[in-house]
């Protein structure tokens, strides 16, 4: 079973501060990352797809970058406003492409 | 256009009951997917389905079975009820086949709340 850490476990921001957390992930045998949103009572949507070094998707004010080769994923949101409160959960598939293991999540709550 | 839909939403059993989740998805999609989600763990395999007619067992596939009856439904049955199945579970399906499940976007039902008491 591969490991898929996210850090931090939560976090509250002001509304309008910017703010990233972080997915790892091992680097061996690497197919793809996924970034998902997850708002409470809601079930898991999905942001992004990534699967070469280097990669950045945006959508909006949510961005998020790649790194393979070290293992680790950023996500990004500029100005964060009350509706991005939600959690964040990465999911990687490096144990091979047939499975996909998800992070525990960062819980982001933004205060108005 | 429903996308991913499950039942029950809630369920309560005792030690023993046994029961299936029901799960649909009006996409076509190939792929399907059973987790578990429990508080401070991420959400966990149990089974998934990359084609009609198939199953692979996931991470915690013990204490569980599954039955892929078409290509829209997947079902998940606990035969013997433990209270260590008290968690939320959720469906998901994906447009691939075993060929692409690890870049495919997964698509999530509501989830059903189970309770073993």
């Amino acid at each position: 079973i591969l490991n898929v850490e996210q850090s931090p476990q939560s976090l509250h921001v002001q509304e309008g501060d910017s703010t990233n957390f972080t997915c790892s992930f091992p680097s061996s045998n690497f197919y793809a990352l996924h970034w998902y949103r997850w708002e409470t009572a809601k079930s898991p949507e999905a942001l992004f797809v990534m699967t070469l070094n280097g990669d950045e998707k945006k959508k909006g004010r949510i961005s998020a970058t790649l790194n393979t080769k070290e293992g680790y994923s950023y996500l990004y949101i500029k100005g964060s406003q009350p509706e991005d409160s939600a959690t964040y959960l990465c999911a990687s598939n490096s144990g091979g492409y047939q499975k996909v293991t998800f992070g525990t999540g960062t819980k982001l709550q933004v205060i108005p | 256009n429903a996308g991913v839909t499950q039942t029950p939403k809630f369920q309560v059993l005792k030690t023993g009951q046994s029961m299936t989740l029901q799960c649909a998805q009006d996409m076509n999609h190939n792929s399907m997917y059973w987790y578990r989600q429990d508080p401070g763990m991420g959400l966990r395999l149990i089974y998934y389905s990359a084609s009609e007619g198939t199953t692979d067992k996931g991470e915690v596939p013990n204490g569980y079975n599954v039955s892929r009856l078409n290509k829209r439904e997947f079902s998940l049955r606990l035969e013997s009820a433990a209270p260590s199945q008290t968690s939320v579970y959720f469906c998901a399906s994906s447009p691939g086949t075993s060929g692409s499940l690890g870049t495919d976007t997964q698509y999530f039902g509501p989830g059903t709340r189970l309770t073993v008491l």
